[in-house]
């Protein structure tokens, strides 16, 4: 089955540095690879996703990065604003219908 | 908001004991997954369903957990025999079904604890 390994576990940066988190998947038939964040005692929400047609995504201060000859992808926050501070998963999952699975987490901290 | 709402919120109790969470999709969520994270760890695929169907079912899934989604709409996750190792935040997920669709719309979760 499908392994998505996360890291690093915990990333400390300035206001307005940028902050890159990234990931590797096992299952070469993966296709889609979203971000959620996690802010303390919510819900997980998606930030941005990509699928395996497309190398690169943004949306504002956010972009994501595939390599699927590598089967690594990354999620890149630049400008960072301490509202930006939360826990940061990644996801895959090898095809329509199948379940996500998750990276363990990446805790980020933006310090004014 | 996400429209999934999971009930109930916090639920304390005895190893031994019987526990049953319960959640309401939104009517357009054909998929309804369950999860279940412990502190510091990210969620932990459990089961899926599209419409009343189960579909997949994650070895995580002991013969103590069944869930069950009689007319596609809402589902239930039961636990038998809590065990302290149960102890986790159950999440719930909305979905819909098709190869350009993914995101989930994740419930507020309910959290277990099991003394």
């Amino acid at each position: 089955g499908e392994n998505v390994e996360q890291h690093p576990s915990t990333l400390s940066v300035q206001e307005g540095d940028s902050a890159v988190i990234k990931c590797t998947y096992s299952d070469s038939a993966s296709n889609y690879f979203p971000w959620y964040k996690q802010e303390l005692g919510k819900r997980p929400q998606l930030i941005i996703d990509i699928r395996s047609n497309v190398g690169e995504k943004k949306d504002q201060r956010i972009a994501v990065t595939l390599n699927k000859t590598a089967k690594h992808f990354s999620l890149h926050i630049t400008e960072t604003q301490p509202e930006d501070s939360a826990v940061y998963f990644c996801a895959a999952r090898n095809q329509a219908g199948t379940a996500l699975i998750f990276g363990k987490g990446t805790t980020l901290s933006v310090s004014s | 908001d996400t429209g999934v709402s999971q009930d109930p919120r916090h639920k304390i109790t005895k190893r031994g004991q019987n526990v049953t969470f319960r959640c309401d999709p939104i009517s357009e969520h054909n998929r309804l997954y369950w999860y279940r994270q412990t502190l510091g760890q990210g969620p932990e695929f459990l089961t899926y369903f599209q419409n009343e169907a189960q579909l997949e079912k994650s070895r995580l899934l002991s013969d103590r957990f069944s869930a069950e989604r009689p007319k596609g709409s809402f589902s239930t996750l039961e636990i038998q025999r809590t065990e302290q190792g149960d102890s986790a935040m159950y999440l719930c997920a909305g979905g819909l079904a098709g190869v350009n669709t993914g995101e989930l719309f994740f419930g507020e979760g309910s959290r277990l604890t099991v003394l």
